[in-house]
């Protein structure tokens, strides 16, 4: 069973960065044809997609935060992460890790979440 | 971006109920649509991907139609544990984006 699990600090000081965790098991997040992903959601509201990562070899990333949004994978422990550098409360959300199957795109796995709060 | 527009935003039903949600995009996306659950305070649950196939241990109440621009999820026979909010995400165009959402209540 694929299992995901976030971690990470819930508050965040505003232009500060956000930085979060996900450990995987049950899959191996450096080999196979599954991307890894992050997808956030505001309270009270829908998903955005954030980036993903494969292999750790290839990258994608929204383009509204491109500029200040990287992930990486450490695959010595099967796990992933988030930064999130110059943040605002507008980045206060409930942040998601989830697989992303390679050929249909759709995420199959998912974290439980972990709320961040961008707050002075 | 592609804009993933569902409606309706809530509906009310009974136990026993049909239900169908539609979930339409800005542009055509072929058969990349995914269909997700979530219930209040947990992750989303993966239904349905591209467009009308079942992901494995989803009851076969939920059925899921649609190609091109315009799409629909169907509970044939609402059980009390479907009460829960729906999404639509597209896969056609990284950036992947989501429908608004359509919460199920019960009437």
């Amino acid at each position: 069973q694929v299992q995901l699990q976030e971690s990470g600090p819930g508050l965040v000081k505003p232009s500060g960065t956000l930085s979060l965790t996900c450990a995987v098991s049950g899959d191996s997040i450096s080999s196979g044809n599954n991307w890894w992903s992050w997808v956030r959601q505001p309270p009270g509201n829908g998903f955005e997609w954030i980036g993903e990562i494969y292999h750790g070899v290839g990258t994608n990333y929204k383009p509204s935060l491109r500029s200040r949004v990287s992930i990486s994978i450490d695959k010595s422990n099967n796990q992933f992460s988030l930064n999130l550098s110059s943040v605002t409360a507008a980045d206060t959300a409930i942040y998601y890790c989830a697989r992303l199957v390679g050929g249909t795109r759709s995420f199959d796995y998912w974290g439980q979440g972990t709320l961040v709060t961008v707050s002075s | 971006d592609i804009q993933m527009t569902q409606s309706p935003s809530s509906l009310s039903a009974s136990v026993g109920d049909r239900v169908t949600i539609t979930c339409r995009a800005s542009q055509s996306i072929s058969n990349r649509l995914n269909w997700y659950q979530q219930k209040p305070g947990k992750a989303p649950y993966l239904l349905i991907y591209a467009a009308t196939t079942l992901q494995s241990g989803v009851p076969s109440r939920f059925t899921g139609r649609g190609s091109g621009t315009d799409f629909t999820l169907t509970i044939s026979s609402l059980q009390p544990e479907d009460f829960a909010t729906y999404y639509c995400q597209q896969s056609y165009k990284i950036t992947y984006t989501f429908g608004q959402g359509t919460r199920v209540e019960i009437k």
